[in-house]
Formats: C-alpha cells, sequence, structure tokens
C-alpha cells in the first residue's frame, strides 16, 4: 500500500537555526516525490519534484534531497517567512493519484 | 500568483442551498481534482477527472456533485449540505498518469465553505 509519513509534526526554529523535515515513503513505482509549502487558509504551492535517489532541488534557503526510502527538506539559516506547514507527496505508476503526508507545521522565532 | 484560480474565495451556505464551486486552470493540464481539507491536516481527496471523464471518486456523499465541463473548468454542485463539510475545498491539476512523468500537482488557493 503506498504510504507517506513526515515528521517531524512541528518544528520550531529559532532565526537562523537550520534543521532538516523528513518524509518517508513507500510506493508502487515512485513517479515523482514532491515538496509544497502551505500559508494558513492558501492552497499548497509548488516547490520541487523529485524522482531519482540521489537527486537534490535547492531554492533560496531550501534542498530536498531523495533516498529509495525517504526525502529531506533541508532549511538553511531560516527566517520567519519561512514559517508554514510543509507537505510532501508521491505519485505512484498505479493512476492519478497522489498521496499526501500529515505535513510538518514549521515555525521560526525572530 | 497560481494559475488555478478558485471562485468564490468564501462562501456561506444553509443546509437546504444549493451552490457551487468553479475552478478555471490554464496550464493545458487534462488531469483536475477537488480536494477537501479541514484544519491541520492534509488535503483529501474527493474527485480526480481525466480527459474530462471522471476516473476517480473517494466514495464521496452524493450531495456533491462534480462536473468537468472542458479541459479547463471543473465545478463542485453542493446541495443539502451538513456542517461538518464546513471546510477548505481545494482545486488541483496535473497531467494526466501516462502521459508526462513526475508532472506534479498545481493547486489553487481554495473556497472556504461555511454550512450553517
Amino acid at each position: 500500500e503506498d504510504q507517506v509519513t513526515q515528521s517531524p509534526e512541528a518544528l520550531r526554529l529559532q532565526e537562523g537555526e537550520s534543521s532538516s523535515l523528513n518524509c518517508s515513503y513507500t510506493v508502487s513505482g515512485l513517479r515523482g516525490l514532491f515538496w509544497y509549502r502551505q500559508d494558513p487558509g492558501k492552497g499548497p504551492e509548488f516547490l520541487f519534484t523529485l524522482y531519482s535517489a540521489g537527486e537534490e532541488k535547492e531554492k533560496e534557503r531550501l534542498k530536498a534531497t531523495l533516498t529509495k526510502k525517504e526525502s529531506f527538506l533541508h532549511i538553511t539559516a531560516p527566517k520567519p517567512e519561512d514559517s508554514a506547514t510543509y507537505l510532501c507527496a508521491v505519485r505512484s505508476n498505479t493512476g492519478n493519484q497522489f498521496y499526501f503526508g500529515t505535513g510538518t507545521s514549521l515555525t521560526v522565532i525572530p | 500568483d497560481t494559475e488555478v484560480t478558485q471562485t468564490p474565495k468564501h462562501l456561506v451556505m444553509g443546509m437546504t442551498n444549493k451552490k457551487s464551486l468553479k475552478c478555471e486552470q490554464h496550464m493545458g493540464h487534462r488531469a483536475m481534482y477537488w480536494y477537501k481539507q479541514k484544519a491541520k491536516k492534509p488535503p483529501e481527496l474527493m474527485f480526480v477527472y481525466s480527459y474530462e471523464k471522471l476516473s476517480i471518486n473517494e466514495s464521496v456523499p452524493s450531495r456533491f456533485s462534480p462536473e468537468c465541463p472542458n479541459s479547463s473548468l471543473l465545478n463542485l454542485h453542493l446541495h443539502a449540505l451538513q456542517p461538518e463539510d464546513s471546510a477548505l475545498y481545494l482545486c488541483a491539476s496535473s497531467q494526466p498518469s501516462g502521459t508526462a512523468i513526475n508532472s506534479p500537482l498545481h493547486f489553487g488557493n481554495g473556497t472556504r465553505l461555511t454550512v450553517t
């Protein structure tokens, strides 16, 4: 069964304190692992697509990496504006479904 | 700015009302999705249309009725809803399975629905 687990559920960081969010997955044929950022009351905003083990993508203070079993979202020197919920999703080769993790709520304190 | 547009942004309706949510995408995608999201929970899949045909219905109650008039438009018709149906309703689009590998979902900003 396709499944996605994210940890931690919530994370509080001081501004400038780097950390990582984890997304573990089991999927029958990976057709992509996706990271999203969601602000309260808004739709999820697409950040990254990862497909092959060893792949890395970067955008500003965010860097996403992928292995055969998990993905990490590294946040370097975060700022308060990075505070949001970060969602991970996978797409399998079984069709049009995307499977979401429960998200990590990140708070960056000035 | 999102390329998936949802209207209205907010909707308050009584349990006997009929209303519709609308979604439009200009990304050339041929798969469109309705999700329901409760506070502090991930999006929950309701329906998927692929090439304007309903391909997934996640056992959604019949008081929710989807419609896909063309490849750019998606509607969700609402009738006789319950207070527990209050949530953020999200529309998303993607390329269908079997076409573009790695195609992500692109979401609109949702309709905040309150059922009184």
